[in-house]
């Protein structure tokens, strides 16, 4: 019930295409969906994230579709450039309990943005 | 300059022996965490703190031990009961109270056994 699916575990995409990573989660406790943008070597670094009164955010190029029924949410990143090469994690916490704001991570994906 | 720093950048322990990760932040954030990235196994929770002298266990505590006796500092041991330590080894930090909080991260210690 803790647990963030995430797929895929990797995906190479040409420069302009659109890579969807998608999450699923069980806990309907989840209130908060953040994605998380990590460079080798280096620290996760959030990129934009989302609240499930809402069904779509946009942060320039990248957008957060939630569907709170089906109980997923994906991120689509337009007009990929070779710079999003990284790899991109999903995560959800919530707002009560012992672990109030802990955040679970999915798997990660690993993304290739080919010139 | 706000930020979370994580040292070393690079650590190698011999079997057997305890080393520990130094991880300082300047956010004046009241909760604190340490994970394990391994490939393809995502970020995983060992320890986290909401206040300075406590500490709860996350999913892989065992073979690891924390302190928090500073709200700046959360540093982590590696003890030699970790049966497999080799791996990037990450500290966060975020306003305690706010699910939407960002979470900050250090930029990593990698941890390999020699």
């Amino acid at each position: 019930q803790q647990q963030v699916k995430q797929s895929p575990q990797s995906l190479i995409v040409q420069k302009g295409g659109i890579p969807i990573i998608n999450c699923a989660y069980e806990n309907t406790a989840f209130d908060y969906f953040p994605w998380y943008q990590q460079f080798p070597g280096k620290g996760p670094a959030l990129l934009i994230a989302i609240r499930p009164d809402v069904s779509e955010k946009k942060e320039g190029r990248f957008t957060i579709s939630f569907n709170k029924s089906a109980k997923q949410f994906s991120l689509h990143i337009m007009d990929s450039q070779p710079g999003d090469s990284a790899t991109y994690f999903c995560a959800a916490s919530m707002n009560y309990g012992g672990s109030q704001g802990n955040l679970i991570f999915g798997k990660g994906t690993k993304l290739s943005v080919k010139p | 300059d706000g930020g979370i720093t994580q040292s070393p950048k690079y650590l190698f322990r011999k079997e057997g022996q305890n080393v520990t990760l130094s991880c300082e932040q300047n956010l004046n954030h009241d909760a604190m965490y340490w994970y394990r990235q391994d490939p393809g196994q995502g970020l995983r929770l060992i320890y986290y703190s909401q206040i300075v002298n406590d500490f709860q266990k996350g999913d892989i505590a065992e073979g690891y031990s924390v302190s928090r006796e500073k709200k700046e500092s959360f540093p982590l041991t590696v003890t030699s009961a970790q049966k497999n330590p080799t791996a990037f080894y990450l500290c966060a930090s975020k306003r305690q109270g706010i699910t939407s909080a960002e979470a900050f991260f250090g930029q990593g210690t990698r941890l390999t056994v020699v």
